[in-house]
């Protein structure tokens, strides 16, 4: 069965850097689109960005773009969401999720668990 | 961008039916069948419960069903049960990013 499961929780100060995985099975990775998708406390869901396995290209969302990359391990079939320069508000659950066919359509069947990202000094 | 404009809360007594509705624009829900509900339960993923603005993925409940008229979608639950309460999200692409946004998300009370 496909299955997303995402790396530990995450706490960092101000300014670092975190990185997040998404370690995908059940299906053929690259032949799907993996999307991000963050939570802050209390609040709803936000998009960040996708990434397509087969190609490589990927987009990000306009108030991350210069401050977060998302890449691929292939031969790992692992997805990974870089953010640099850390601010407070990016203290959120990090979701990574696969389409859900095969043509991107950035509507998600398939979540991980969702890894906590926090940040303070 | 902006997110698409869901209300805050529903309610309903268990057997009635409900619907939430969600607002966009030309630009994302006026234009395009990407049209997805989510249903959040407290500290869970979300899930897919209606893609492309009407299509139940395998395992979901004929309860749930969805549709769009001009620039608003609409997820409709029909028998509300106990195990409905959750909160819901909807979700379109938009040509404004060529990306997705979401709703503010609709918190469901079964009375």
């Amino acid at each position: 069965q496909v299955q997303l499961v995402q790396s530990g929780s995450e706490l960092k100060e101000p300014g670092a850097s975190v990185k997040v995985s998404c370690k995908t099975s059940g299906y053929s990775f690259d032949r799907y689109v993996i999307n991000w998708v963050r939570q802050a406390p209390g609040q709803g869901l936000e998009y960040m960005g996708w990434i397509d396995a087969e190609t490589g290209k990927s987009d990000l969302a306009p108030g991350l773009k210069g401050r977060a990359v998302i890449s691929l391990d292939i031969p790992g079939t692992t997805a990974h969401l870089l953010i640099s320069s850390l601010k407070a508000d990016d203290t959120a659950i990090y979701y990574c999720a696969r389409d859900v066919r095969i043509v991107g359509t950035m509507q998600f069947a398939y979540w991980g668990q969702g890894t906590q990202v926090t940040v303070s000094s | 961008q902006s997110a698409l404009t869901q209300p805050a809360s529903v309610s309903g007594s268990p057997g009635q039916s409900i619907t939430i509705s969600c607002t966009g624009s030309s630009a994302d829900i006026g234009s395009y069948n990407y049209v997805s509900w989510y249903q959040q339960h407290p500290g869970k993923a979300p899930k897919l419960i209606i893609s492309d603005v009407d299509r139940r993925p395998p395992g979901v409940s004929s309860r749930f069903s969805g549709s769009t008229s001009g620039n608003t979608a609409s997820l409709t639950i029909s028998g509300i049960q106990p195990e409905d309460e959750a909160k819901y999200y909807c979700s379109s692409y938009t040509s404004d990013t060529s990306l997705r946004i979401f709703g503010g998300g609709t918190t469901l009370t079964v009375l």
